[in-house]
C-alpha cells in the first residue's frame, strides 16, 4: 500500500487569494486523483493529475481555477485559485497503479475561506 | 456514465450485531468496486475491494456481496464494534476509469 502525505492539513485564507496543495506519495505511482468534499457529503473528482502532461479534468471543474502540476511519479499540486468562501471544502489527493486493485488517499486538507 | 448510489443516508446498531450497508451502481460496465472508511477528519480508508467476476470477497469481520444481475453491491460488517462507526463509501469503475463514489452511508454503533 501506499502512503500519501498532503500538506497543509489545513488552512483558512482570504477570498480572492490562491492555495497550493501538496501531495507526496512514498512511491512511484502511475496514477495521481484530486477529489474535493464538501461538507457532508461524498467525494468528487477535480481532475487526473498526469505526469508530463496536463490534467483532464471533470465536467464543472477548469485548468484557469484548479491549475495542476505532477512533474514526477511522486509527487502532484493542486492550486484553487481565486478563492471564493464555496471553495471552501476539503480537498482530497489519490494514487494508485494500473493494474492494482487500490487507490489510497491522503488525509486530506481542510480549507476554509473567509 | 457511472452512477453509484447508496439506499440509506444512516444506520444505528447496537454493539455486537451484523451491520449492512447497501449499494447500487447504474454502470452495468463497472468491473472494479472499493468499500472505503472515513472517520471524521481524516481521508477515505480502504476496507475491501471486489472485481465484477465475483460475487463474495471476505475480509476480516468484512464481506462484501456483489449482485451485477441488480447491480447491487453490500458490505457486510460482522459483530460491530464501537470502533466502526464512521462514513462508509462504495466506489465504482470501469476499465482505467477513475473511482466514482456514492454518497456515503454513516454508521452508528450503540454501545
Amino acid at each position: 500500500s501506499a502512503v500519501i502525505s498532503q500538506k497543509p492539513s489545513r488552512d483558512i485564507c482570504q477570498r480572492g487569494t490562491s492555495l497550493t496543495i501538496q501531495c507526496q506519495v512514498d512511491s512511484q505511482v502511475t496514477m495521481m486523483f484530486w477529489y474535493r468534499q464538501q461538507p457532508g457529503q461524498s467525494l468528487t473528482l477535480i481532475a487526473t493529475a498526469n505526469q508530463g502532461s496536463e490534467a483532464t479534468y471533470e465536467s464543472g471543474f477548469v485548468i484557469d481555477k484548479f491549475p495542476i502540476s505532477r512533474p514526477n511519479l511522486t509527487f502532484s499540486t493542486l492550486t484553487v485559485s481565486n478563492m471564493s468562501p464555496e471553495d471552501s471544502s476539503i480537498y482530497l489527493c489519490s494514487a494508485g497503479s494500473q493494474g492494482e486493485t487500490e487507490a489510497f488517499f491522503g488525509q486530506g486538507t481542510r480549507l476554509t475561506v473567509v | 456514465g457511472e452512477s453509484v448510489g447508496l439506499h440509506l443516508p444512516t444506520l444505528s446498531v447496537q454493539e455486537g450485531d451484523n451491520s449492512i450497508i447497501n449499494c447500487a451502481y447504474s454502470n452495468s460496465a463497472s468491473d472494479y468496486f472499493i468499500w472505503y472508511k472515513q472517520e471524521s477528519g481524516k481521508g477515505p480508508q480502504f476496507i475491501i475491494d471486489i472485481r465484477s467476476n465475483m460475487d463474495k470477497r471476505q475480509g476480516q469481520r468484512v464481506t462484501v456481496l456483489l449482485n451485477k444481475t441488480v447491480k447491487h453491491l453490500s458490505l457486510q460488517i460482522a459483530a460491530t464494534q464501537p470502533g466502526d462507526s464512521a462514513v462508509y463509501f462504495c466506489a465504482g469503475s470501469s476499465g482505467n476509469t477513475p473511482l466514482v463514489f456514492g454518497k456515503g452511508t454513516r454508521l452508528s454503533v450503540i454501545a
